[in-house]
This record gives structure tokens, C-alpha cells and sequence, in this order.
């Protein structure tokens, strides 16, 4: 099983709240992702970063911000929370390098706004 | 525009039985094609990866194939058991980014009865 950890599983909060949304990962790589899922739907990639001090936006446009100052640590920051940011959140991690590298997904947070 | 496409969108089948989710995917220039399992609330979970000059691979009671002069993909799954219930993710990388760029498909909601 796969160590990577997101904190927390499960969140309700009220629009306007600031929540950051943790993601760990003990395996030391060096790429790290964050996913936004909805019910039935493919995962969309929000953010990335190539290791400490990088990030990058995804395919999917975000309010969403993160930051990368530990390599095992990767979290999303949303400043103001609104009903439309209601959603699954998977973090996920995979080794640098070419070729057919795995990525090691977090169990995913469950964010509901109201 | 690169996507990936499954079928069936959902699955029925009863216990002990096989069945076949297929596939089918337009990235090009294609690096590999991964399966995944997501259960429920949770992470996707890798099962197998595929790189061009494979055709099969199999993890336990599932076997993956590949033909890479259709685009397409198949997971075979033997003797179905009731954990099977998940939702199975079809995703392809492609090789035109150091990121080695995903692209997901909407999955298979599998269900085993009993």
C-alpha cells in the first residue's frame, strides 16, 4: 500500500472559510499532484510540482493555491470556500524520471461546501 | 484531442463470473496505458501498466491487454469476487512533456452480486 496520506477525509464547511486541504507522502519522490474528481466523472489535474519550490497549474482551471516547501508535503489552500469547490480531492506522487513511473494516489479528501 | 473512452459505463455481474471492460483512447504520441481500481470514498489503486511493445499483462484474476495499432484496451477480470465492486480507471500517458501528462477516462462502475 501506497504511503501517502491526506488529511482530511472528510470536510463540510461554510462558503467563505479558508481551508487547506493536507497531503503527505513518505516515499521521497519528487513529483506530487493534486486531482479534483467528481461523482462519476474522470479525475482533472489542478496542480503539480517537479519537486521542492516548483508548482504548476493543471488542465483544470482552480481558485485553488499550493505550495511545495518540504518534499513530502503538498498542500491545497482554498481562501474562500464556495459551493462550486464541492468536490473530491485526490493528491497523488510518483518518483522523477522518463519512462512508465507509477503514481501513488492519497485517499482523497471529501470537501462539501454549503 | 487526446481522450480516453470506456465501456461499458457501468457492469453488473454475479459472483465466480468473468467479465470484459474495454478501453479505447486517441493520445498520441502514446508512452503507456494504466489501469486502475477505485474503490468507493478512496484512492485509485494501480493494477497494471502497459508500455508500447506490450500486449498482456495480468495481476492475479486480472489481465490487461493491449493493441496499439487500434487504441485499444481491455481488462479481463476471472472469477469475480465481491471486493471486485469498484469503479475500474482507464488511463493513458502520453510522451509529449517531461510531466508524462495523464489522461483519464470516466471509469467502469463494476458491482459483483452475490
Amino acid at each position: 500500500e501506497a504511503d501517502i496520506y491526506q488529511t482530511p477525509r472528510y470536510l463540510v464547511i461554510g462558503t467563505g472559510k479558508k481551508i487547506t486541504l493536507e497531503c503527505s507522502q513518505t516515499m521521497g519522490h519528487d513529483k506530487m499532484y493534486w486531482y479534483q474528481q467528481d461523482p462519476g466523472m474522470e479525475l482533472h489535474l489542478i496542480h503539480y510540482s517537479y519537486g521542492v519550490n516548483s508548482t504548476e497549474k493543471g488542465d483544470l482551471s482552480s481558485e485553488s493555491t499550493v505550495s511545495r516547501i518540504r518534499t513530502e508535503h503538498f498542500p491545497l489552500t482554498l481562501e474562500s470556500a464556495r459551493p462550486s469547490h464541492t468536490s473530491q480531492y485526490l493528491c497523488a506522487s510518483s518518483p522523477l524520471g522518463q519512462g512508465a513511473r507509477e503514481q501513488y494516489f492519497g485517499p482523497g479528501t471529501r470537501l462539501t461546501v454549503t | 484531442k487526446n481522450q480516453v473512452e470506456q465501456s461499458p459505463q457501468s457492469l453488473i455481474i454475479l459472483e465466480g463470473k468473468n467479465c470484459t471492460l474495454q478501453c479505447n483512447y486517441t493520445v498520441s504520441p502514446f508512452s503507456n496505458l494504466r489501469w486502475y481500481k477505485q474503490d468507493t470514498g478512496r484512492g485509485p489503486v494501480s493494477l497494471t501498466i502497459m508500455t508500447f511493445s506490450e500486449n498482456t499483462k495480468s495481476n492475479g484474476r486480472y489481465t490487461a491487454t493491449l493493441d496499439a495499432d487500434t487504441k485499444q484496451s481491455s481488462l479481463h477480470i476471472t472469477a469475480s469476487q465481491l471486493s471486485d465492486s469498484a469503479s475500474y480507471i482507464c488511463v493513458v500517458s502520453d510522451r509529449g512533456s517531461t510531466l508524462g501528462r495523464l489522461y483519464f477516462g470516466r471509469g467502469t462502475q463494476l458491482t459483483v452480486w452475490p
